[in-house]
Formats: structure tokens, sequence, C-alpha cells
């Protein structure tokens, strides 16, 4: 089916290691982001990308990068990951209509 | 930006109709208001979205008055698959959806 495919779909961590969560979407779509959900909490913007080649912050983009790789592809990296960076990473991607929304990373950093 | 207030959780029953109040009182004139739901360990997934009066599709009805400093999601007839969590989104979405913010969002339970 079409849509936002993120891998992993779970993933731990030790303190320090690092990690990149991928994401593809084959919709064409232009724009494509990446969120953490903290338990109870609603979706927080990490950084997007508005077209191949642009990226900008979000709210909360320190401890990230990323990559648009190509139109397809959005990665997520975590450098040296840390216990606060514990969560749920949602990719998504837009194009002429509403966000369309992955089923999620769930990354625990012990 | 807009912020934005909905209750944290409500219940309701099969086959009723449910209302879902989110308050926006800064709301500002580029301002749109959409609307998504999430299941458990599913990402969120578009509802509605309207800027002015009523907008109706084959999910909800989004309720918008004149003076937009609130809007109302309704959903007809619920039945136990809609329990789900609902956001209300208000923000400039010409330049993409970067600027809207993800509240705590209404829990919503539907029960038999």
């Amino acid at each position: 089916n079409a849509g936002v495919t993120q891998t992993p779909k779970f993933q731990v961590l030790k303190t320090g290691q690092s990690m990149t969560l991928q994401c593809a979407q084959d919709m064409n779509h232009n724009s494509m982001y990446w969120y953490r959900q903290d338990p109870g909490m609603g979706l927080r913007l990490i950084y997007y990308s508005a077209s191949e080649g642009t990226t900008d912050k979000g709210e909360v983009p320190n401890g990230y990068n990323v990559s648009r790789l190509n139109k397809r592809e959005f990665s997520l990296r975590l450098e040296s990951a840390a216990p606060s960076q514990t969560s749920v990473y949602f990719c998504a991607s837009r194009g002429n209509q509403p966000q369309h929304f992955g089923d999620g990373t769930r990354l625990s950093i012990l | 930006l807009a912020k934005t207030t909905q209750p944290i959780s409500m219940d309701s029953y099969e086959g009723q109709e449910v209302n879902i109040t989110c308050s926006h009182n800064n709301i500002a004139t580029n301002d749109y208001i959409t609307w998504y739901q999430q299941f458990p360990s599913q990402g969120p997934r578009f509802i509605i979205q309207g800027y002015k009066t009523k907008v109706t599709n084959e999910v909800a009805s989004l309720f918008i008055p004149a003076d937009r400093k609130s809007s109302t999601l309704s959903l007809p007839r619920v039945s136990l698959s809609d329990t789900a969590v609902y956001y209300c989104l208000v923000g400039d979405i010409s330049g993409g959806y970067n600027k809207l913010i993800f509240g705590a969002g209404t829990r919503l339970a539907v029960h038999p």
C-alpha cells in the first residue's frame, strides 16, 4: 500500500550510541517531517524538509540531525543517544493534502 | 502561534453523536483548524480541516462559529473503533504544516 514507511519499528540503544531512523514515502510528496511523541503528550516537531535539498529546525531539534537523501527519503540521526531521547518517532509527508504519517519507531535508550 | 484547549478525555456509547470542542482564542486571520485522530501504536490520521462555518466529509463534521475562537468536531453515531485520541491544531498552513502544534489531545473512549 502507498504511504510512509519507517524502519526500524523498535530499537533499544545504550547511552552514547548512534542511530539513524529511516523514512520513505511513495506518494511523490515534497514535504517531509520528523516528530517525537512522549507518553501522554502530543507530537513535537523535530525537523522538517519543505522540499528536496532543504531542511529546517522544528520545535525540538537539539540532539538530532536529518538528511533529505532524495524526494522519497528523509532520515533522522541521533549522534550520541541520551535517555531523554527515549520516545516514539513519527515521520510524515505532505503533498497538496494534509500530512500522512508513518506508524512510528519506538526507541528506548538505556 | 494559536494555542488550543481541549478536554483531556470524554466518554460515549456506541451509536451516540460525539462533539469535541476546541478553544483557540488567539486564532489569527490566516490560521486554519485541523483535526487528527490517533489510534494506539499508529501515527495520527487526518480527519477534517476548515477555516470558517461548517465542513463535512464522510467521517466527521467541523463547526466553526463566526468569531472562530472555537471549533467543534462532530462524530456521528460513534462505534467502538472510534476510540482514539483526537487532536485539534490551529495554524497558518500556507507555508507548510511546520507551524502546526500538537497539544495533548482529547482521549475519547467509546463503550458498548
